[in-house]
């Protein structure tokens, strides 16, 4: 059972353009949802994270939207840059002692110059 | 300031063999999280370290197991390796004072033939 489902699987935007990844989870329990950026030959990298008592949250150029009635949240890239080019994973977790990430499949995005 | 770091960077195992991977946290993190990421899936949790005992174990065989040591550093322990086993282990840690967020290092890409 994939609780955290990512789409699309891959993602071409051209330089300057808006980068749209969007997740979908079922377990209402989750409350705290990270992004991570991760490059080839890579970990993981923390980009930006949301809990549910707020509908959207920015950092920089990053900026997540979370909907909790339809249990949804995704990740808006703006001014996308070649260097944004990595594969982007969403995640979710029951936030309290014991934090148990659940990501979703993963999104390969690349920005053309 | 180090962040997690990880040893070695690559591993090629042979089929039935044993493998021990290491982790050091970053600094001020006491909780240590292991996760198995195959190639073009997002990291799956195998369990994770804090106070030197398992706290929360993920879908993974007995084969799978681990230790954390007094200075918080861990060991990932795979015995009788299978083929299926080949993948990036990645180390997460994280601290009970800093909230949810869980910090990767690079991985070790395991191999096994």
């Amino acid at each position: 059972q994939q609780q955290v489902k990512q789409s699309p699987q891959s993602l071409i935007v051209q330089k300057g353009g808006i980068s749209i990844i969007n997740c979908a989870y079922e377990n209402t329990a989750f409350d705290y949802f990270p992004w991570y950026q991760q490059f080839p030959g890579k970990g993981p990298a923390l980009l930006i994270a949301i809990r549910p008592d707020v509908s959207e949250k920015k950092e920089g150029r990053f900026t997540i939207s979370f909907n909790k009635s339809a249990k949804q949240f995704s990740l808006h890239i703006m001014d996308s840059q070649p260097g944004d080019s990595a594969t982007y994973f969403c995640a979710a977790s029951k936030r309290g002692s014991i934090v148990k990430l659940t990501f979703g499949k993963g999104t390969l995005l690349t920005v053309n110059p | 300031d180090a962040g997690v770091t990880q040893s070695p960077t690559h591993l090629i195992k042979t089929r039935g063999q044993q493998v021990t991977l290491r982790c050091s946290p970053k600094s001020g993190h006491d909780t240590v999280s292991w996760y198995q990421q195959a190639l073009g899936q997002g990291p799956q949790f195998i369990f994770q370290y804090y106070e030197e005992e398992e706290r929360q174990r993920g879908n993974f065989p007995d084969r799978f197991s681990g230790h954390q040591f007094p200075n918080y550093s861990s060991e990932l322990n795979v015995n009788a390796l299978l083929l299926g086993d080949s993948a990036l282990y990645l180390c997460a840690s994280s601290g009970t004072t800093g909230g949810d967020e869980q910090y990767f290092g690079p991985g070790t890409r395991l191999t096994v033939t």
